[in-house]
């Protein structure tokens, strides 16, 4: 069966450091790939999403990038941090685009 | 970006009663879902739908994907504690891998004991 490990559970990093998160899929070969973001509870805003190797697409203009070095491996990061980005960050995945969206248990990032 | 319209936005309910909620959407959508998150955790998928008309149950829980394929809504009978958390709707407008999922903003539910 197809699993979704996202880590750290918890992060507070001060303004300006960086950041690196990290969320692999197993039982599964090219899985489209997610970062989301929420906040406040509510809403699921879509970060970027990934289709394959090193094919990244942005749905918004931010302070984030994302990468994805192995099959199933997607990484989210920053350069410096911003109080605005602190938030809970999911990472999800699925067979195909559009298609039912399997997400691992979220990182909360508190930025301070 | 675009989203789905999703009501209600919070709901207080006494235990043991029934749950309904809804998505509706100005456009076609090919596929319905619906997940639930807990607070803390990452949202769990509950039910697809795949064509419309369709219903479908798991459990207590009960969902419709809406014969005009604009519209879905979740039912959730003899509610319980454990049913609090955040529900989200969510479909797709395109076939195939033409297009990403399309999230509604939730529906907050707390159920009084």
């Amino acid at each position: 069966s197809q699993t979704i490990h996202q880590w750290p559970a918890t992060l507070v990093q001060p303004v300006g450091s960086p950041l690196s998160l990290e969320c692999t899929v197993e039982g599964t070969s090219n899985p489209n790939l997610y970062w989301y973001r929420q906040a406040a509870g509510r809403g699921l805003q879509l970060l970027f999403y990934s289709v394959g190797i090193g094919q990244i697409s942005s749905e918004v203009p931010q302070n984030l990038s994302a990468s994805r070095p192995q099959d199933r491996q997607f990484i989210l990061s920053s350069k410096k941090l911003l109080l605005s980005d602190s938030g809970f960050y999911l990472c999800a995945w699925s067979a195909d685009r559009g298609t039912e969206a399997f997400f691992g248990q979220g990182t909360r990032l508190t930025v301070v | 970006g675009q989203q789905l319209n999703q009501s209600p936005q919070s709901m207080f309910i006494q235990e043991g009663e029934d749950v309904s909620m809804n998505c509706t959407s100005s456009s076609i959508f090919n596929t319905w879902l619906w997940y639930k998150q807990d607070p803390g955790e990452g949202p769990v998928l509950l039910i697809a739908l795949y064509k419309a008309g369709e219903l479908t149950s798991n459990g207590r829980l009960t969902a419709q994907f809406g014969i005009t394929r604009k519209d879905s809504f979740l039912n959730i009978s003899a509610s319980i504690p454990s049913d609090v958390g955040i529900y989200f709707c969510a479909g797709q407008k395109y076939g195939g891998s033409q297009g990403n999922l399309i999230f509604g903003k939730g529906t907050k539910l707390s159920v009084k004991p």
